[in-house]
């Protein structure tokens, strides 16, 4: 089985809907994020939690909440998607101390219309 | 101009070939890291590295701090090595800047 898991894998939406995306490990790691990767961009940082009370915007972080309902779950919500919020959406996990290497989830590409 | 910058962004190669893809930065950092994206998306960590040269299988991870400059080499290459790769630094405050990526191709 998969440390990091996402759901869903695909997703297509209207504009103005409300999405949420989840994440889930199995690795034990403390800290998570969520990023979002445009063709020709790199990897962008949206939010970050580093434990279960603790929350960090990222770079591109408006237009988008997350809760990070336990150490293992980590969401992602898109309060009024818009099509400017199409892209591959990845989930990560990390531990402190390891130079920060990350294990990313599958993904999840959403396509707002 | 970007923080972390990838050449080339593409690339197609012959079977067998000893490639190389590179990585400037122009920030300070604790690490860089290389990671493959393959073709149906998913993102795994190659290499990890603060400082000299790291070797696992057919590839190769130099890293330069003076010069802000890394190299991924992939030797004797192979239609599966056909990915995405990605540079990222590590800066303080324990966050990731990653480069746009270098599409590889091998053809057979």
């Amino acid at each position: 089985d998969a440390d990091v898991t996402q759901t869903p894998r695909n997703r297509i939406t209207k504009t103005g809907k409300r999405i949420m995306l989840e994440c889930s490990q199995t690795k034990g790691h403390d800290r998570m994020y969520w990023y979002r990767q445009d063709p020709g961009l790199g990897l962008r940082l949206i939010y970050y939690s580093f434990d279960v009370k603790d929350i960090n915007k990222g770079e591109i972080s408006d237009g988008y909440s997350v809760s990070r309902q336990a150490q293992a779950k980590f969401s992602l919500s898109l309060e009024s998607a818009i099509p400017n919020q199409t892209a591959l959406y990845f989930c990560a996990t990390s531990e402190p101390g390891s130079n920060n290497e990350q294990f990313f989830g599958p993904g999840t590409r959403l396509t707002v219309l | 101009k970007n923080e972390v910058e990838q050449s080339p962004q593409n690339l197609t190669a012959q079977e067998g070939e000893f490639i190389t893809i590179n990585c400037s930065y122009s920030v300070g950092i604790s690490a860089l890291h290389w990671l493959q994206q393959h073709p149906g998306g998913g993102i795994v960590s190659l290499f990890m590295l603060s400082s000299g040269k790291k070797k696992h299988g057919r590839l190769i991870a130099t890293i330069n701090i003076q010069e802000k400059h890394s190299s991924l080499h992939i030797t004797a290459s192979h239609p599966r090595d056909s990915a995405v790769y990605i540079c990222a630094v590590l800066r303080s405050g324990s966050r990731l800047t990653f480069g746009e990526g270098t599409q590889l191709t091998v053809n057979p």
